[in-house]
């Protein structure tokens, strides 16, 4: 079945510093890849997607490139504020018939220090 | 556009009794999807509706229900409660099936005691 594989964390750095969340996958067809981020409290939002190979998705900052031929879709930001610790989810959804759930990674806590 | 609503937003319940959580999805959306957290399993599918039928099902046991109606809101139950059920149950709703994102709503928070 469809999986996600997700880089462990926590994941701690000082802020305005490079970030990177290494992200692979397992599927069949033509998966849809997003990642979701989750502030204490509260559900999942929606960071950004990608829809097909070579789609880069962008929102707030970060980026994250679809990449067919290594199966991964990794999160980057170029500097990363105090406001940016929560937990990072990668996740896909399935593009075959019966199987459009989505498939999350572990997360990944990411705590930025000032 | 009101986003996803779930309700109650926390739920205490006893070992053996059951549960029914609401989800009202965003205007327009047709997909209800359900998950459960916790922190040792992580997130978990629970099942998806689209248009009143329920197209797929996670590996949960038969305590396990749900439905969708006709305006797309959505509920699901869970019977004879186990201390194990505990976790932030989360409702999801999306336009269509394949291909577009899921929106979250809060989750509501079940303690079994």
């Amino acid at each position: 079945g469809d999986s996600v594989t997700q880089m462990e964390g926590p994941v701690t750095l000082s802020e305005e510093a490079f970030l990177t969340i290494n992200c692979t996958y397992t599927a069949t067809g033509y998966p849809s890849l997003f990642w979701y981020v989750q502030y204490p409290g509260e559900g999942l939002q929606l960071l950004l997607k990608a829809t097909k190979a070579d789609d880069k998705g962008s929102n707030k900052g970060f980026e994250a490139t679809y990449r067919k031929e290594t199966t991964s879709f990794h999160l980057e930001k170029g500097s990363v504020q105090v406001s940016d610790s929560a937990v990072y989810f990668c996740a896909l959804r399935g593009s075959n018939f019966g199987n459009e759930k989505l498939t999350f990674g572990t997360g990944t806590r990411l705590t930025i220090i000032p | 556009k009101a986003g996803v609503t779930q309700t109650p937003r926390y739920l205490i319940k006893t070992r053996g009794q059951q549960v029914t959580l609401s989800c009202s999805p965003i205007s327009g959306h047709r997909s209800v999807s359900w998950y459960q957290q916790t922190p040792g399993q992580g997130l978990q599918f629970l099942f998806e509706y689209f248009s009143e039928t329920q197209r797929n099902k996670g590996n949960f046991p038969g305590r396990f229900s749900g439905r969708q109606f006709s305006n797309s809101r959505s509920e699901m139950n869970v019977s004879t409660l186990e201390l194990g059920d505990s976790a932030l149950y989360l409702c999801a709703s999306s336009v269509d099936l394949r291909g577009y994102e899921q929106y979250f709503g809060p989750g509501t928070r079940l303690t079994v005691t």
